[in-house]
């Protein structure tokens, strides 16, 4: 499967822990992003990496989430401390640049994090 | 900042039956994209548009892009079980197409 895959799918924690997630995207894209979508809502963008850039943070990223993309290929997105407002489906996508033509995203399963 | 916006919400219609979700911004867009999304799957790229007053078609589904690039609609004719799903919207920030401003989504549901 070439597609972008996203590890784990799911995740229940209890308030108060560490979570990080996982997400390799399509090997020859060079941009990542990250967004968060919660029941009856569109995604909402997170965080996103040119290379291993990481050239935009949402307002909504509060500082206990980091994410990196060491080296340019997979990426990780670690909340500490979750609350219970964390819960909601973490989608990872990935995109290409070229000829400065804007591109789609490629979007995988997600990781549904649930906090207890 | 940029405020994207569906309407309806929501959509029930009978097999065979047309359907339209419409989309606006609060700002002019580059271009526009539509996704997907099935009930528990992830959203998936439909089209994009990107000249002004611009219609593509996909077999049944006709989407078009407003003159002054700040809304667009997506038309399906002849409603299938299959097109169940959320229709999003989603337009670049800033910085070109770098994040997605999703719509609020319109979640069309058939009844056979």
């Amino acid at each position: 499967d070439t597609g972008v895959s996203q590890d784990p799918r799911h995740k229940i924690t209890k308030r108060g822990q560490n979570v990080t997630f996982r997400c390799d995207p399509i090997s020859e894209h060079n941009r990542l992003y990250w967004y968060r979508q919660t029941l009856g809502q569109g995604p909402e963008f997170l965080t996103y990496f040119q290379n291993e850039a990481q050239l935009e943070k949402s307002r909504l990223l509060s500082d206990r989430f980091s994410a990196e993309r060491p080296k340019g290929s997979f990426s990780t997105l670690e909340i500490q401390r979750t609350e219970q407002g964390d819960s909601a489906m973490y989608l990872c996508a990935s995109s290409s640049e070229w000829g400065g033509i804007y591109n789609e995203q490629f979007f995988g399963p997600g990781t549904r994090l649930t906090v207890l | 900042g940029q405020q994207v916006m569906q309407i309806p919400q929501y959509q029930h219609v009978q097999e065979g039956e047309d359907f339209t979700t419409y989309c606006n911004s609060s700002t002019t867009l580059s271009n526009i994209q539509w996704y997907k999304q099935r009930p528990g799957g992830h959203p998936v790229f439909l089209i994009q548009l990107v000249k002004s007053g611009e219609v593509k078609k996909q077999k049944r589904l006709t989407f078009q892009f407003g003159e002054a690039k700040k809304n667009s609609s997506l038309h399906i004719t002849a409603t299938q079980t299959t097109d169940v799903g959320t229709y999003f919207c989603a337009g670049p920030g800033d910085f070109g197409n770098e994040k997605l401003t999703f719509g609020t989504g319109t979640r069309l549901t058939i009844i056979p």
